[in-house]
């Protein structure tokens, strides 16, 4: 069974703070994705990748980077944390690009 | 115009009913479209793919329309279970990505 694990469901940092958001998935997906969710405005895509050590920028990479050192991880970067990236962050990944992608949990990450 | 329209609803029903959602979706190159259902403060989940003109899971259909460019999900014989968000997703080849709508409210009600 596809399995996306996220390494914290909650987490809470303080403003200017570098936070990690770490990713794996065990299903030897080529493409990984990192997206924010927030009410009304549904989910928004700030980076992916198709390969490793690839990356591309998503609809709102500002603030944010991302790794690709190894296939299975893929970690988000909020280099100084702001109160305006306060949101839920969905990790997911997928096959190919056309086909579904599979999420992980989430992590609901408040900065204070 | 987003890319992808979900009316959010709620859409509130009685058990055993039978629901219908629209999504539209602005671009004609949107090759293959996805439902994802999405409880409150979970992930996503993929409830159904959609590559041709339809497709049918149980109580679950959804319809593709090209011409009018929009999908449908279909959902008969409602549970109280089925109660969540349900997400339309559309990929278009150019932007090689997914485009999730904001979500449509189902609630199922006694």
């Amino acid at each position: 069974d596809v399995k996306v694990t996220q390494s914290s469901r909650y987490l809470v940092k303080r403003t200017g703070e570098k936070v990690f958001l770490e990713c794996v998935q065990d299903m030897d997906h080529e493409n990984m994705f990192w997206y924010r969710q927030d009410p009304g405005l549904g989910l928004r895509l700030i980076y992916f990748s198709y390969d490793v050590k690839m990356k591309e920028k998503g609809d709102i990479p500002e603030g944010y980077s991302v790794s690709r050192e190894k296939k299975e991880r893929f970690s988000l970067i909020l280099e100084s944390a702001s109160t305006n990236q306060t949101s839920m962050y969905l990790c997911a990944s997928s096959r190919m690009s056309n086909q579904p992608q599979h999420f992980g949990d989430g992590t609901r990450l408040s900065i204070l | 115009r987003k890319e992808v329209e979900q009316d959010p609803g709620p859409f509130n029903v009685p058990e055993g009913a039978t629901v219908a959602f629209n999504c539209t979706y602005s671009n004609s190159a949107s090759q293959s479209f996805f439902w994802y259902r999405q409880d409150c403060r979970k992930e996503p989940k993929l409830l159904m793919s959609v590559y041709s003109s339809g497709n049918e899971d149980g109580r679950f259909t959804a319809q593709l329309n090209r011409a009018s460019q929009y999908i449908s999900l279909l959902i008969r014989d409602s549970k109280l279970s089925d109660s969540a968000t349900y997400l339309c997703v559309a990929f278009t080849g150019g932007g090689n990505k997914l485009t999730f709508g904001t979500g449509t409210q189902l609630k199922v009600e006694l």
